[in-house]
């Protein structure tokens, strides 16, 4: 089935070390999104790339980078992880016809100690 | 922000009865849709209501949309025990190729 799959589920890393999520799709989707979600709070916009083109929200901290080398993967680079870094990171993907269709990944869960 | 509202921030109902979610927005919009998440899982797509739509039903699961007032709701009816879950709300702004989250419903359904 195509999907949106991200790696790992479960990430724990030390604070101020930098980590890489990856997040890749089977849809051939031209836009992707990578999405913070603190707990209990609301999946918040990091940024997304309308096919190779960076776009990235105003309150974005500049801690958070991403990378998109093909149609197919996405990564979200920490550089310097915080403890208020602890998150559910989420990818989404979507075509760019305004028809709607999101297709969310299962997240990854970061922890930083 | 185009993030918009969601009320209540909680709901703790009985098996069997109704719950009603509701969701303001700030701007125009090509569709909105409801998400639900259950605590520390993904996302999960419920239902896509578009602007020129006004009511859409899946299921026990019934959504309205008022552009004019910029808001939506969401309807279960007969919930269940397995309903409990966070319910968001989505605008897929217009122009914008992004899909913004309101901050969420804790519902919570009792046997």
């Amino acid at each position: 089935d195509a999907m949106v799959i991200q790696n790992p589920r479960y990430q724990v890393t030390q604070f101020g070390k930098p980590v890489t999520l990856s997040c890749s799709q089977t849809l051939n989707h031209n836009v992707m999104y990578w999405y913070q979600q603190k707990s209990s709070q609301a999946p918040k916009l990091l940024f997304h790339y309308y096919d190779k083109d960076f776009n990235n929200e105003a309150d974005t901290p500049d801690n958070f980078q991403s990378r998109r080398p093909n149609t197919s993967f996405c990564f979200l680079d920490i550089r310097s992880p915080g403890l208020g870094d602890a998150a559910m990171y989420l990818c989404a993907t979507s075509t760019s016809t305004g028809k709607g269709s999101y297709t969310f990944g299962s997240g990854t869960r970061l922890t930083v100690v | 922000s185009q993030q918009g509202e969601e009320d209540p921030q909680a709901l703790s109902i009985q098996e069997g009865e109704n719950a009603t979610m509701n969701c303001s927005y700030k701007t125009s919009i090509n569709n909105l849709q409801w998400y639900r998440q259950n605590s520390g899982r993904g996302l999960v797509h419920l239902i896509l209501i578009r602007s020129n739509e006004r009511e859409k039903h899946s299921g026990r699961l019934r959504v309205t949309l008022d552009t004019s007032k910029k808001s939506s709701s969401l309807l279960i009816t007969a919930s269940r025990a397995a309903d409990t879950a966070s319910y968001f709300c989505a605008t897929d702004a217009d122009g914008y190729n992004k899909l913004i989250f309101g901050a969420g419903t804790r519902l919570a359904v009792h046997p």
